[in-house]
């Protein structure tokens, strides 16, 4: 079946613009993740929603950083007025439920943001 | 704060030779512990995952890890590696704290198996 999938996969932004970076889970998955991952880095956890709602947005490192799932499946990161130091692969990953335990993790290609 | 400590960041093997990749954690309540393999242009991908019983574990591709709780330790093995193996591994921890298992990962370990 489809796994997780995010577009674009690439994005090339100016230092002080907006971006958006879309997440599609796979179906009947309750739980997504977003992850950061810089150059000789591992993932980084951003948030995680269980459904529609932030269950954990404790990684988000500043304001700039927004995500929202509003129908409980696709999910977009939003950063405001970019960075340099924003450059890095920005993951999603999925999961059958999150709830008390942790169920497997599958992951989707990334997309590759570069701030000039 | 928890973290992961990966101690190899770069590994070079020749076929057929064994292979070991550390991970250590800095948390001493329940765990779940997992490893996971990139190969060059894929996604993420799980190879194995602990969360209790047998402390040792078998994943996919002939690779093991053993969780050695007194040493909060899991790490990676395979007895012989093969040209396909070369790879970035990840080592990754959710420390089961507030109801919420998000995993910490380490750092990375890229592999490369010379043929």
């Amino acid at each position: 079946g489809a796994g997780v999938s995010q577009t674009p996969s690439n994005k090339v932004t100016e230092k002080g613009k907006y971006v958006e970076l879309r997440c599609d889970p796979i179906s009947g998955h309750t739980a997504l993740y977003w992850y950061r991952q810089s150059l000789g880095q591992g993932p980084e956890f951003l948030i995680y929603f269980q459904g529609t709602g932030a269950a954990d947005d404790s990684g988000l490192p500043n304001d700039r950083f927004f995500a929202v799932r509003p129908e409980g499946s696709v999910s977009t990161l939003k950063i405001q007025r970019t960075e340099r130091g924003d450059s890095a692969v920005y993951l999603c990953a999925s999961s059958f439920l999150a709830a008390s335990s942790y169920n497997e993790q599958f992951f989707g290609p990334g997309t590759r943001l570069t701030v000039l | 704060a928890q973290s992961v400590s990966q101690h190899n960041h770069h590994v070079i093997l020749s076929e057929a030779a064994s292979l070991e990749l550390g991970c250590n954690y800095s948390y001493g309540g329940t765990v779940n512990l997992f490893w996971y393999v990139q190969y060059p242009g894929q996604h993420l991908q799980l190879l194995l995952k602990y969360f209790s019983g047998d402390p040792l574990v078998k994943g996919i591709k002939g690779f093991e890890a053993e969780f050695i709780k007194s040493k909060f330790s899991f790490n990676l093995r395979k007895p012989s590696v093969q040209w396909s193996d070369t790879a970035e591994y990840f080592c990754a921890v959710a420390f089961a704290s507030g109801g919420s298992y998000i995993p910490t990962f380490g750092r990375g370990t890229s592999l490369i198996v010379h043929p």
